[in-house]
């Protein structure tokens, strides 16, 4: 199985902040990668799904970016609100179909 | 309503038991999966079905056996577990199976081995 890494593995923002975090995974193989965010007691919610080199998807204040030639997508999120807080996991689909940690964000009023 | 429904919510059972998890979809997919999360480890993608047929069995052992009947409805039948089975276990759908198909989870089954 191949390892997809997601970093940082937490983080802290205030309110109004912008963030942003990483996907990366291996390069080979490659076909999708999808983005799922996580609230507590809930299911996990897709976000994203892209499989083009250069792919960039938005969504209100979220966005995302793929880079498959290096093995990487970026998750962004404009002016950060509390009910944003949550685990934001990225899965690769190559073989098959791994998820990564997830990157756990919490909003503070 | 998530569209993708599983019971029971919480399962405790001895290592002798036998149970089963039922997961239903509500969404009209034909591709149904079965995800393990334990404390501190990524969602493990264990068996995809796609039209009632299983595609995907990723070296999960044999005291999980899954069962899909229909393209709504997803069980996995568990007996003799050992402690290290205690997890959450996650459903999901997805129309049919391609790389660009985002998935629909349920809320999962928290399962503890006494």
């Amino acid at each position: 199985i191949l390892n997809v890494e997601q970093s940082p593995q937490s983080l802290h923002v205030q309110e109004g902040d912008s963030t942003n975090f990483t996907c990366s995974f291996p390069s080979s193989n490659f076909y999708a990668l999808h983005w799922y965010r996580w609230e507590t007691a809930k299911s996990p919610e897709a976000l994203f799904v892209m499989t083009l080199n250069g792919d960039e998807k938005k969504k209100g204040r979220i966005s995302a970016t793929l880079n498959t030639k290096e093995g990487y997508s970026y998750l962004y999120i404009k002016g950060s609100q509390p009910e944003d807080s949550a685990t934001y996991l990225c899965a690769r689909y190559g073989q098959n179909f791994v998820f990564g940690p997830g990157t756990r964000l919490s909003v503070l009023p | 309503e998530t569209g993708v429904t599983q019971t029971p919510r919480h399962l405790v059972m001895g290592m002798t038991n036998k149970k089963s998890l039922k997961c239903e979809q509500h969404l009209g997919h034909n591709a149904m999966y079965w995800y393990k999360q334990s404390a501190k480890k990524p969602l493990e993608l264990m068996f995809v079905y796609s039209l009632e047929e299983r595609v995907e069995n990723n070296s999960v052992p044999s005291r999980f056996s899954p069962e899909c009947p229909n393209s709504s409805h997803l069980f996995l039948h568990l007996h003799t577990l050992q402690p290290e089975d205690s997890a959450l276990y996650l459903c999901a759908s997805s129309q049919p199976i391609g790389v660009n198909q985002p998935q629909h989870f349920g809320d999962g089954t928290r399962l503890s081995i006494l």
